[in-house]
């Protein structure tokens, strides 16, 4: 049973774009939803992350949205680069559940310079 | 920084033989964590384990077992390997309490044949 389904599983934008890779979740339970990026030959590392009681965050060129009555987040990422082209995942926990992640797909984006 | 050291970047097993996956963290974190990451799926958890001799069963635990007797060591046991089971393996550290999320080793590629 998949708890958080990610979308789109890959994507191409152009440098300077600005992709959004969409999750949802179904546990009304999760109150922690970070995103991870990851490199070829790398793990994943962790990217931002953002809490239930607030609708958005942001860090840099990234941008977590959080829909809470929809179940929904996204990842934005203002003026992409080349260099951000790498998996993306998302993922959600419980505080008490010890920090155990559920993540989503992944979403594998490339920036066309 | 936290390191976590998989001891083996790439693995070629043979069906059937018995493999282990070991993993190392240099850092006094109680959680770890293997996952298994495949194309379209995300990372799958395996086992989990939040302190030295305890383990849970994680999402996806057929044909895995694990051992942690050092805290610093979690090792993923694979007792009969098939090649179902090629995929890259991820491990995983989280500091109990903390916000900041997970430490990924580098990941172990195995591939079964």
């Amino acid at each position: 049973q998949q708890q958080v389904k990610q979308s789109p599983q890959s994507l191409i934008v152009q440098k300077g774009g600005i992709p959004i890779i969409n999750c949802a979740y179904e546990n009304t339970a999760f109150d922690y939803f970070p995103w991870y990026q990851q490199f070829p030959g790398k793990g994943p590392a962790l990217l931002i992350a953002i809490r239930p009681d607030v609708s958005e965050k942001k860090e840099g060129r990234f941008t977590i949205s959080f829909n809470k009555s929809a179940k929904q987040f996204s990842l934005h990422i203002m003026d992409s680069q080349p260099g951000d082209s790498a998996t993306y995942f998302c993922a959600a926990s419980t505080y008490n559940q010890g920090g155990k992640l559920i993540f989503g797909q992944g979403t594998e984006l490339s920036v066309k310079p | 920084d936290v390191k976590v050291t998989q001891s083996s970047r790439y693995l070629v097993k043979r069906t059937g033989e018995k493999v282990f996956l070991e993993c190392v963290q240099d850092m006094d974190h109680e959680n770890m964590f293997w996952y298994r990451q495949d194309p379209g799926l995300g990372l799958r958890l395996i086992y989990f384990s939040y302190d030295v001799k305890m383990k849970e069963k994680g999402d996806i635990p057929e044909g895995y077992s694990v051992s942690r007797e050092k805290k610093e060591r979690f090792s993923l046991i694979l007792e009969s390997a098939s090649t179902n089971q090629t995929s890259m393996y991820l491990c995983a550290t989280h500091r109990r309490g903390d916000v900041y999320g997970y430490t990924f080793g580098s990941g172990t590629r195995l591939t079964v044949v």
